[in-house]
């Protein structure tokens, strides 16, 4: 079993929609979940981080993190055909500097 | 302030052949990171450094070697390109605090044939 699963996708949604992206992961140690934004043919860029659970809200994206289910959201809301992109959610437990990263989800917004 | 950066962006090399994908950063961090990312297979760790003068293997090193002599450096060499290391390598850098983001560069992509 991976660490961390997410499905590739693709995910392909119309302008305006409401975008969930979503993985699950098994180690219990993890404490810090990061949702990264990648471009084409661009490096990966911090786009959301939490620490341990919650929900965390910044403009039209909330980060959500549920522990007990091992489980993290990214929602996007109004979506726009800019935010097309590779999403890669990401985790690390706390005194460490390995970042694990899920396969990413390539989403399309169509215009 | 240019963050991370990458030398070559592409990259051709016959099986057997050698390179040195170049990585420096202009941040002060001290760790410093090499993934390499295959389609649909996210990113996989190879060689990490948490200072100068110290390397780690990461997830998939087989194949690769790195150093570290400066804070700023981090190339990462491969000895006998094979075609299972056509990707794309990304490094990337980290701030001290379990809390600090990773900092990428926008990656070499290299083929093998």
């Amino acid at each position: 079993q991976k660490e961390v699963e997410q499905d590739p996708g693709p995910l392909s949604v119309p302008e305006g929609a409401i975008v969930s992206l979503n993985c699950t992961y098994s180690n219990s140690a993890f404490q810090y979940f990061m949702w990264y934004r990648q471009y084409s043919r661009k490096g990966p860029e911090l786009l959301m981080y939490t620490y341990s659970s919650g929900n965390k809200e910044d403009g039209r994206f909330t980060a959500q993190v549920d522990k007990s289910s091992k489980y993290i959201s990214l929602f996007i809301r109004d979506s726009q055909p800019s935010d097309s992109a590779t999403y890669l959610c990401a985790m690390s437990a706390t005194g460490g500097f390995k970042t694990i990263f899920g396969a990413g989800t390539r989403l399309f917004v169509k215009a | 302030n240019a963050g991370v950066t990458q030398t070559p962006k592409f990259r051709i090399l016959k099986i057997g052949q050698s390179m040195t994908l170049q990585c420096t950063q202009d941040m002060n961090h001290n760790y410093m990171y090499w993934y390499r990312q295959d389609p649909g297979m996210g990113l996989k760790l190879i060689y990490y450094s948490v200072g100068a003068g110290i390397t780690d293997k990461g997830e998939v090193p087989n194949g690769y070697n790195v150093s570290r002599s400066t804070t700023e450096d981090f190339p990462l060499r491969l000895e006998l390109a094979a075609p299972s290391q056509t990707s794309v390598y990304f490094c990337a850098c980290k701030g001290d605090g379990s809390n600090s983001p990773l900092h990428f560069g926008n990656g070499t992509r290299l083929t093998v044939t």
